[in-house]
């Protein structure tokens, strides 16, 4: 069974950072792209970032572009989101979620399973 | 203008048909993208449903009803999920999204409340 496991979401004040990361199991990790969604109290889902299965090719969100950065341990199979300069308006739930298929390029295909979230908040 | 427009609400009856659209930008042809479908209910993540650019190319995910089906309305420049016989269970926040200009975007969601 596929299973996301994200963890590191926490209270932290403006300007502060913070480390996110996702457990996985139940599939061959380094062989499926990795993506980061969020979703604010009450709002839509926002895409964050993504990288592809091998780690070379990554992706943000002009909302997040310069302060986030996303990596993949695929030894140790997890996929990690650092988080820089947080504002405000990062509050939200965090969800990794992994792609549809292996082996293709990140952009070809979508997630297809997601984790439970980890919620961060940005508060003074 | 966003890419990917999605009614806020839609109401159904149960065993009724219940037609949700993800309407494109003026400009951006929905016939060129895969669209993904997603439920969400209130405190759990996304749920993948299925996934649509043509009926040759298309995906229902795992365990997901067969009365849940996707398909594009070319004159409208809209994707749509439709849920044949709805039901209690249906009730939820459904997002649809695409790969746009490097990014993965979603539609704004819409609720259907099954009534």
């Amino acid at each position: 069974e596929v299973q996301l496991l994200e963890s590191g979401g926490t209270l932290v004040q403006p300007g502060g950072s913070l480390r996110l990361s996702c457990a996985a199991s139940g599939f061959t990790f380094g062989s499926y792209a990795m993506t980061w969604v969020r979703q604010a109290p009450g709002k839509g889902l926002e895409w964050v970032s993504g990288i592809s299965y091998s780690g070379d090719s990554t992706y943000y969100s002009d909302s997040v572009k310069g302060r986030f950065i996303i990596s993949r341990d695929n030894s140790e199979n997890t996929l990690d989101l650092q988080m820089n300069s947080l504002r405000a308006e990062d509050s939200a739930v965090y969800y990794c979620a992994k792609h549809q298929y292996s082996g293709w390029d990140y952009y070809f295909y979508g997630p297809d399973v997601w984790g439970q979230g980890t919620t961060v908040t940005v508060s003074s | 203008q966003a890419v990917l427009t999605q009614p806020a609400s839609l109401s159904a009856s149960p065993g009724a048909s219940a037609r949700l659209t993800c309407t494109l930008r003026s400009g951006v042809s929905v016939d060129t993208y895969r669209m993904y479908w997603y439920q969400q209910k209130p405190g759990s993540p996304p749920q993948y449903l299925l996934r649509y650019k043509s009926d040759s190319d298309k995906h229902q995910g795992y365990g997901v009803p067969s009365r849940f089906s996707a398909s594009k309305d070319a004159s409208a420049n809209a994707g749509i999920l439709l849920i044949s016989g709805v039901q209690s269970e249906d009730e939820a926040d459904y997002y649809c999204m695409i790969w746009h200009s490097s990014a993965w975007v979603f539609g704004g969601g819409t609720k259907v409340n099954v009534l």
